[in-house]
């Protein structure tokens, strides 16, 4: 099946600082990603689907100038975690589907993953 | 919005016998419903998955059901193996053009040996 990748697989940072984190469709192209957040022993919450040449679309409560996403192309979108915080450490997961043009949706495939933890 | 509801949040079973997840979703415009398996500090991956116009698929030792009256989907796994052991997600599409998933609360399945 199709692959999605992201990187890094896990980041350590300090209070204050930037993570980006990548996603790419490795064979396939997406106009429409996906970025999720999901806490120990939780289920996943969208955050904000990204769009290639446009700006994303948040969920309501997610703050776009903190969590900046960019879809640059039909294979790459990427999240930076701006003035990062302790209690924005979690798992962070993109996803994507291939260009979707009939009635039901394809099969969305998921990263592996980002483990982010701010100290 | 789409909402999913799911059970049981755990589920222990020995090894050989078989498992039932339920979820319940509420728009009844969600066409594409799939079910996910995660294990830990790793993505989810799908492992199968049904639209609306099919009331039933089979993969092997797994199998999906859909009710589109009650709005209610489950996952069977038969014959279960410890390599099942992991967080079981549901989810549906929920209107289309909207097309991120919204997910279930999560199953975590425990198969003894």
């Amino acid at each position: 099946g199709a692959v999605v990748s992201q990187h890094p697989s896990w980041v350590i940072c300090k209070s204050g600082t930037s993570v980006k984190i990548e996603c790419r469709s490795l064979d396939f192209q997406a106009t429409t990603m996906f970025w999720y957040r999901q806490f120990p022993k939780q289920s996943l919450m969208l955050m904000a689907t990204s769009n290639e040449g446009s700006k994303a679309t948040y969920e309501q409560g997610v703050e776009k100038d903190k969590f900046l996403i960019n879809h640059a192309s039909l294979t790459l979108s990427t999240l930076t975690v701006t003035s990062a915080h302790p209690e924005d450490s979690s798992f962070y997961i993109c996803s994507a589907r291939e260009n979707p043009g009939g009635l039901y949706p394809t099969e969305a495939f998921f990263g592996q993953g980002t483990r982010l933890t701010v100290v | 919005g789409e909402n999913v509801e799911q059970h049981p949040s755990t589920l222990s079973v020995q090894e050989g016998d078989s498992a039932v997840i339920k979820c319940t979703y509420s728009d009844s415009a969600s066409n594409y419903f799939p079910w996910y398996k995660q294990e830990l500090g790793k993505g989810p991956q799908l492992i199968i998955d049904i639209r609306s116009n099919v009331g039933e698929k089979k993969d092997q030792r797994i199998a999906v059901t859909l009710n589109k009256t009650a709005k209610h989907f489950s996952l069977h796994i038969t014959e279960t193996q410890p390599e099942d052991s992991a967080v079981y997600f549901c989810a549906a599409n929920g209107r289309t053009g909207r097309r991120a998933l919204t997910f279930g609360s999560g199953t975590r399945l425990q198969v003894q040996p």
